[in-house]
C-alpha cells in the first residue's frame, strides 16, 4: 500500500497569510495526487486534482504542485472561509489512501 | 446534476452487520466512465477509503478492511450497498459514498455522510 504522510498536523495562522502544506507518498506516484478541503461536520471538496490542476469553482489564490513522492498544497492568501481540514490522496493504484489530514486554524 | 445521498441505521450493535446503500441520482451507475466508493471517517479522525466497485463488476478493497467488507450494485434502482460484518466499537465513522473516474481515481463527488455508531 502507498502510505501517505501530512505535514504539518496543525497551522496556525492568520488571514492574509501564505500557507504551504506538504505531503509526501511512500512510492512513485507521478501526479496522481488530489487534494480535499473538510469543513466541520461537512463531506470533503475536491480542490485539486493531478498535483496541481484546479478544480472548477475553486478560488485562484489555492495551488497545488509536486510529483513523484513530494507534493504541496499552497494558499497564497489565506481568507476567513479557508480555515478547515486539508487532505491529500493518493489516486495512483488500488489501495487508495489518504494523508492523515491538516487543520489551519487562526 | 449527480448527486449521492447515503441511507441506513445509525445504531449498530457490536458483532452485528453494518449495512448502508448510497442512491445515486443524475447520473446512471452503468457508466463505464466511473467507479463508486465508499470511505469512513471516525470521529476526531482522518479520511479512510474502505472500496470501490465499477460496473464491470469489478471491485476493490482497502488491504485492513477486506475480510469483513462487501460492495454489491442494485442497477435498476441506481443504488450501491456496503455490508460491514463484525462491527465494533472503532467502526464508528461518518460513512461517505463518493464517485471516482475509472483513470482518475478521485472522488467527486460525495455524498454527504450518514454517522453509524456502533454501541449495545
Amino acid at each position: 500500500d502507498t502510505q501517505m504522510t501530512q505535514s504539518p498536523s496543525f497551522v496556525y495562522a492568520s488571514v492574509g497569510d501564505r500557507v504551504t502544506i506538504t505531503c509526501r507518498a511512500s512510492q512513485g506516484i507521478s501526479t496522481w495526487l488530489a487534494w480535499y478541503q473538510q469543513k466541520p461536520g461537512k463531506a470533503p471538496k475536491l480542490l485539486i486534482y493531478g498535483a496541481s490542476n484546479l478544480q472548477s469553482g475553486v478560488p485562484s489564490r489555492f495551488s497545488g504542485s509536486g510529483s513523484g513522492t513530494e507534493f504541496t498544497l499552497t494558499i497564497s492568501s489565506l481568507q476567513p472561509e479557508d480555515f478547515a481540514t486539508y487532505y491529500c490522496q493518493q489516486a495512483n493504484s488500488f489501495p487508495l489512501t489518504f494523508g492523515g489530514g491538516t487543520k489551519v486554524e487562526i | 446534476q449527480l448527486q449521492l445521498q447515503e441511507s441506513g441505521p445509525g445504531l449498530v450493535k457490536p458483532s452485528e452487520t453494518l449495512s448502508l446503500i448510497c442512491t445515486v441520482s443524475g447520473g446512471s451507475i452503468r457508466s463505464n466512465n466511473y467507479y463508486w466508493g465508499w470511505i469512513r471517517q471516525p470521529p476526531g479522525k482522518a479520511l479512510e477509503w474502505i472500496g470501490t466497485f465499477h460496473s464491470s463488476g469489478s471491485t476493490y478493497y482497502s488491504s485492513s478492511l477486506k475480510s469483513r467488507v462487501t460492495i454489491s450494485v442494485d442497477t435498476p434502482k441506481n443504488q450501491f450497498s456496503l455490508n460491514f460484518n463484525s462491527v465494533t466499537a472503532a467502526d464508528t465513522a461518518v460513512y461517505y459514498c463518493a464517485r471516482h473516474g475509472n483513470i482518475d481515481n478521485w472522488f467527486d463527488p460525495w455524498g454527504q455522510g450518514t454517522l453509524v455508531t456502533v454501541s449495545s
